[in-house]
């Protein structure tokens, strides 16, 4: 089946600097994805999300990256804090809108922001 | 706005034993999923719904059972609890992906239910 993985299931920044997670996607059909960030304890939470005829989607402190030719995310988060700390996940959707119950979600990067 | 909520937050079962997990929203979405996420294997899809009274398999069916027979609870039954159960169950929900409303992609979680099966 399809797949959703991560490069690096870990990353250690110090509290001001920009992070970068990373996904690699194996359907070239997906049309849309999705960047969750995860607390410890809690849901995955909505971060951010690209449609396939974009390259770059910013949002507050994070821009989303798209390459469609590699097949390659990235996430990237600017001036980094302690409260970034979290698991960050990306989801592809499928297309068509039928295979809905297709999403899949990629097995998270550990980011941990040092004071 | 409560969004998603779940019940219970923890349970503990003996092997044999059955439960069920209750999720509601208030968001009146059309779409409503149940995940469970295991260390190492993200998360995954057992069970979803596209609308009251409909109901879908999702990757790891097998032991479960879903009912949606309200628009805003979606519940998620083990008839048989076995070890290999034990994993933090999410439900999360969205608008439908037609629908044309703002986010209608985007999944909306439930803080999760911790299961251990004895």
């Amino acid at each position: 089946g399809e797949s959703v993985g991560l490069h690096l299931p870990t990353l250690s920044v110090q509290e001001g600097d920009n992070s970068i997670i990373n996904c690699a996607y194996s359907n070239s059909a997906s049309d849309y994805f999705i960047w969750y960030k995860q607390e410890s304890g809690k849901g995955p939470q909505f971060i951010i999300d690209i449609r396939s005829n974009m390259d770059k989607r910013q949002g507050q402190r994070v821009t989303v990256l798209l390459n469609k030719t590699v097949k390659h995310l990235s996430l990237q988060i600017a001036a980094t804090q302690p409260g970034d700390s979290a698991v960050y996940f990306c989801a592809e959707f499928p297309t068509p809108s039928t295979s809905y119950g297709k999403l899949t979600f990629g097995q998270g990067t550990i980011l941990t922001v040092h004071p | 706005n409560a969004g998603v909520t779940q019940t219970p937050k923890f349970r503990v079962l003996k092997t044999g034993q059955s439960m069920t997990l209750l999720c509601a929203q208030d968001m009146n979405h059309e779409y409503m999923y149940w995940y469970r996420q295991d260390p190492g294997m993200g998360l995954r899809l057992i069970h979803y719904s596209v609308g009251e009274g409909t109901t879908a398999k999702g990757e790891v069916p097998d032991g479960y059972n879903v009912s949606r027979l309200k628009k805003q609870n979606f519940l998620l039954g083990l008839e048989s609890a076995a070890p290999s159960q034990t994993s933090v169950y999410f439900c999360a929900s969205s608008y439908s992906r037609t629908s044309g409303k703002p986010g209608a992609n985007v999944l909306t979680f439930g803080a999760g239910s911790r299961l251990t099966v004895l």
